[in-house]
């Protein structure tokens, strides 16, 4: 079975600080990875998505997320926050044969100014 | 592209009530999911349909939930009775067999109270 554990619940950071969001999989399988972020009263928008190519992969609004088998990590990172980065953010996982998506519990993240 | 179109976006019904939940998915998508937010127990897959029929329903809490997709652009989801700790976020999500990668899209969400 495939599972996520995203460490943190809450993250603050400053306007224009790094942003470093940390998820660790397990997996039997070469797993698929995503990251999604969800504003307030919206659903979830896919920010980027790792599938077995490139283990440095870059998402939407500045974001990137790094895929270390090593370590089973895949942490959400962005050099400088802003303040419409404020939102929850989830890391999912799939496997490879299969459609569904298992979320972590979400990391909710505010941007101080 | 319209996205995935839900409705209601809010729900507010007595507990003993039976309550409908509705979903368009993209259109050309033959994935379609259903999943519940709370805060006690975060994102829930509910069901999946693949092509309009249910691959897995291991999620439904009870039978007092349903789940039906007739045809490619239209789903439902219901309660009957509901009770008060139906009350959640339901999300449809739906996605398209591309390169044997599930990636999702969601709609914005019903969010059900029950009093």
């Amino acid at each position: 079975a495939q599972s996520v554990t995203q460490l943190g619940s809450h993250v603050s950071v400053s306007e224009g600080a790094l942003v470093l969001l940390r998820c660790n999989y397990s997996s039997s399988v070469p797993p698929y990875l995503f990251w999604y972020v969800q504003y307030p009263n919206q659903g979830l928008q896919l920010l980027l998505k790792y599938t077995s190519a490139a283990t440095l992969v870059k998402g939407i609004n500045g974001f990137e997320a790094e895929f270390k088998k090593s370590e089973t990590s895949f942490h959400l990172t962005k050099p400088s926050a802003h303040m419409s980065d404020a939102a929850e953010y989830f890391c999912a996982v799939s496997p490879s044969n299969d459609y569904k998506l298992s979320f972590g519990a979400g990391t909710t993240v505010t941007v101080r100014a | 592209d319209a996205g995935v179109i839900q409705s209601p976006r809010h729900e507010v019904t007595e507990m003993g009530q039976e309550v409908t939940l509705r979903c368009k998915p993209i259109s050309g998508h033959d994935y379609l999911f259903w999943y519940r937010q709370t805060m006690m127990r975060g994102l829930e897959l509910l069901i999946y349909f693949n092509n309009n029929v249910p691959i897995d329903d291991s999620g439904m809490p009870e039978d007092r939930f349903s789940a039906k997709m007739p045809n490619a652009s239209f789903s439902t989801l219901k309660i009957q009775p509901s009770e008060p700790r139906d009350s959640a976020v339901y999300f449809c999500a739906s996605s398209q067999q591309t390169s044997g990668v599930n990636e999702q899209f969601f709609g914005p969400g019903t969010r059900l109270t029950v009093l």
